[in-house]
């Protein structure tokens, strides 16, 4: 089975503050995606990353950086934390593979900024 | 660009009802389409997929969902649907083309399904 973890479930930070989200999946895909879930907003990608140390700007990239030095971890930064990304982030990963495009997904870091 | 729209964003039934969960897209170019579950405290899951082939897609727990081209929709359906059915739906589409950002999924604003006793 495909595994993909989150570092935390819950996570609480202050306004000003550097958060890392990191995740890691098992199953050597080349794909890597982050994402935030908002209540009727649903997901919207903010980076997501095709090879290791290679990145794409999703949707909603402001405010977020992220980093993939190895193929199976991929972290989410917030340089400067702010209540407006109080939210869930969730991780997915993916083969690239032209028939696939199945992604599978970590089960999400809910972050409150305070 | 492609965008997907779940008309409804909850739909309550009763327990052994049949439910439709509601899906449109909008696209230039032909699409792949997903449906996914997401129960209380969980990640995603995924349902079913149409690639190819036949419009009727079979996927876990029974449900299904018809691929149609003409009308832009994907809608998911269930003949009779369980307590443990109670989650939120999320309707996607990845682009069919040969290369550049055709792994990305645009994702609904997702469907709230309640089943009630």
């Amino acid at each position: 089975d495909v595994k993909v973890t989150q570092s935390s479930r819950y996570l609480v930070k202050r306004t000003g503050e550097k958060v890392f989200l990191e995740c890691v999946q098992d199953m050597d895909h080349e794909n890597m995606f982050w994402y935030r879930q908002d209540p009727g907003l649903g997901l919207r990608l903010i980076y997501f990353s095709y090879d290791v140390k290679m990145k794409e700007k999703g949707d909603i990239p402001e405010g977020y950086s992220v980093s993939r030095e190895k193929k199976e971890r991929f972290s989410l930064i917030l340089e400067s934390a702010s209540t407006n990304q109080t939210s869930m982030y969730l991780c997915a990963s993916s083969l690239r593979d032209f028939f696939s495009y199945e992604q599978y997904f970590g089960p999400g870091t809910r972050l409150t900024v305070t | 660009a492609q965008s997907v729209t779940q008309l409804d964003s909850q739909v309550p039934v009763f327990e052994e009802a049949p439910v439709e969960l509601r899906c449109n897209y909008s696209s230039s170019v032909s699409v792949y389409l997903f449906w996914y579950v997401q129960y209380p405290n969980q990640g995603l899951q995924l349902l079913l997929k149409y690639l190819s082939g036949s419009t009727l897609v079979k996927g876990i727990n029974g449900f299904e969902a018809e691929f149609n081209k003409s009308q832009t929709s994907f809608h998911l359906r269930k003949p009779s649907v369980h307590i443990s059915d109670t989650a939120e739906y999320f309707c996607a589409v990845s682009l069919h083309d040969s290369g550049g950002s055709n792994y990305k999924l645009t994702f609904g604003k997702g469907t709230l399904l309640t089943v009630n006793p």
